[in-house]
């Protein structure tokens, strides 16, 4: 069975940062593309970061190019984000997310059940 | 970015009703659309992918049509757990984007 455990989550100030943990089990860790995928509250789904496989193939969302890193350590079978300079706006539940395939290009087949992010004075 | 325009926003119906949910493409995504449900307080599911192509244990009750920049996803005859928000997806080209959603609710 396939799981994805996200932690790291919580309350930050503006211009605070966080690192997020997606810890997987149930299926091989290195073929699949993983993404971390937000929505604010009340609102949309938007993916922030993709990563491929065997941790190429990093993309990000414009809205956090430059403040997020996603990485990888398929020997841990865990996914990362990192993110600084944090806005008002990266508030929303993160959801980690594997893909259908190894590139990224691809749907996304499981989700975890979201860990919260929320930055505030 | 290719921008994704679900509609309608809201649709009202009864179980047993027929749903039929729109998604247009602000250019071409080919087959490359996918469709999510999503319940209160629940990561999203994924139903239908390529267009057309069910997932594995969905309903034959959902269905997907469509290519290029227009896509329906069907409900043949609405269940009570059927109500949820539904999104689409595309693939075509990064950043992989999705819909802002249409809330299936009960009438």
């Amino acid at each position: 069975e396939v799981q994805l455990l996200e932690s790291g989550g919580g309350l930050v100030q503006p211009g605070g940062s966080l690192r997020l943990s997606c810890a997987a089990s149930g299926f091989t860790f290195s073929n699949y593309a993983m993404s971390w995928v937000r929505q604010a509250p009340g609102k949309g789904l938007e993916c922030v970061a993709p990563i491929g496989g065997r941790g190429g193939n990093t993309y990000y969302a414009d809205s956090v190019k430059g403040r997020f890193t996603i990485s990888r350590d398929n020997s841990k079978n865990t996914l990362y984000l990192q993110m600084n300079s944090l806005r008002a706006e990266d508030t929303a539940v993160y959801y980690c997310a594997k893909h259908q395939g190894f590139s990224g290009y691809d749907y996304v087949d499981y989700w975890g059940q979201g860990t919260l992010v929320t930055v505030s004075s | 970015e290719i921008v994704l325009t679900q509609s309608p926003a809201t649709l009202s119906l009864s179980p047993g009703e027929r749903a039929t949910l729109s998604c247009r493409a602000s250019q071409s995504v080919s087959s490359y659309l996918a469709w999510y449900q999503q319940k209160p307080g629940q990561a999203p599911r994924l139903l239908i992918s390529d267009a057309s192509n069910r997932a594995t244990g969905i309903p034959a009750r959902f269905s997907g049509s469509g290519s290029g920049t227009d896509f329906t996803l069907t409900i043949s005859s609405l269940e009570p757990e059927d109500f949820a928000v539904y999104y689409c997806q595309q693939r075509s080209n990064w950043p992989l984007t999705f819909g802002q959603g249409t809330k299936l609710e009960i009438k």
